[in-house]
């Protein structure tokens, strides 16, 4: 069964600091997609970074990278220099080769002045 | 602009209610998503469709159903509404293979309270 954990509910971090928010998965897929989402409290759903399963490098994306570890399932999400408008809830994600999409519990990140 | 639209962002209804939820893009994807959105639980799969009149449960189907008569349209359907279906129902789109590209779009939820 293909399974998404965030072990930590909620991160504080402050501002202008690193902070890495942990994702393992579980699939006996070859070949899938993991991507990190953010919501701010107004719900809609921002696209952060993807990582596909047969990438060497790991993706980034401005302030965010993605530190993708195959071997151990986990793909955490590294958001460098933190901003107060960072403070939201964020998923991780994982699309399967059959198209299938399953998220996470969500983190909810928050920054301190 | 590429689109996701739920029908209805606030409903409520009473108990044993049959309720539908309409989904619907126009970015010609063949993936279809509903997941319902709970504090502490994250963003768990009802229901997906990779095609029309195709569907696969997802972690919780239980006293949920789905249609998708069109490519564009994916509609569910809560047979008889209970009080813990209240939650936040998101809707999302994708092409089915990444070489289309990886983008997911999501709707912008429906609120819906059964009393």
């Amino acid at each position: 069964a293909q399974k998404i954990t965030q072990t930590q509910p909620g991160m504080f971090v402050q501002e202008k600091e690193a902070v890495t928010l942990d994702c393992t998965y579980d699939t006996s897929d070859q070949s899938y997609g993991l991507f990190w989402y953010k919501q701010p409290s107004s719900g809609e759903m921002i696209f952060l970074i993807y990582q596909g399963s047969y990438d060497e490098q790991n993706a980034t994306e401005g302030r965010y990278s993605l530190n993708f570890q195959k071997a151990r399932k986990s793909a955490n999400l590294v958001i460098s220099a933190s901003q107060l408008g960072d403070s939201a809830m964020y998923f991780c994600a994982m699309k399967s080769n059959t198209g299938k999409l399953i998220f996470g519990q969500g983190t909810t990140l928050q920054v301190k002045p | 602009d590429v689109k996701v639209t739920q029908s209805s962002r606030y409903l409520v209804k009473r108990t044993g209610e049959k309720v539908f939820l309409e989904c619907v893009q126009d970015m010609d994807h063949e993936n279809m998503f509903w997941y319902r959105q709970d504090p502490g639980l994250g963003l768990r799969l009802i229901y997906f469709s990779y095609d029309v009149k195709m569907k696969e449960k997802g972690d919780i189907p239980e006293g949920y159903s789905v249609s998708r008569e069109k490519k564009e349209r994916f509609s569910l359907i809560l047979e008889s509404a209970s009080t813990n279906q209240t939650s936040m129902y998101l809707c999302a789109s994708s092409f089915l293979q990444g070489l289309r590209g990886n983008t997911i779009y999501f709707g912008e939820g429906s609120w819906l309270t059964v009393v």
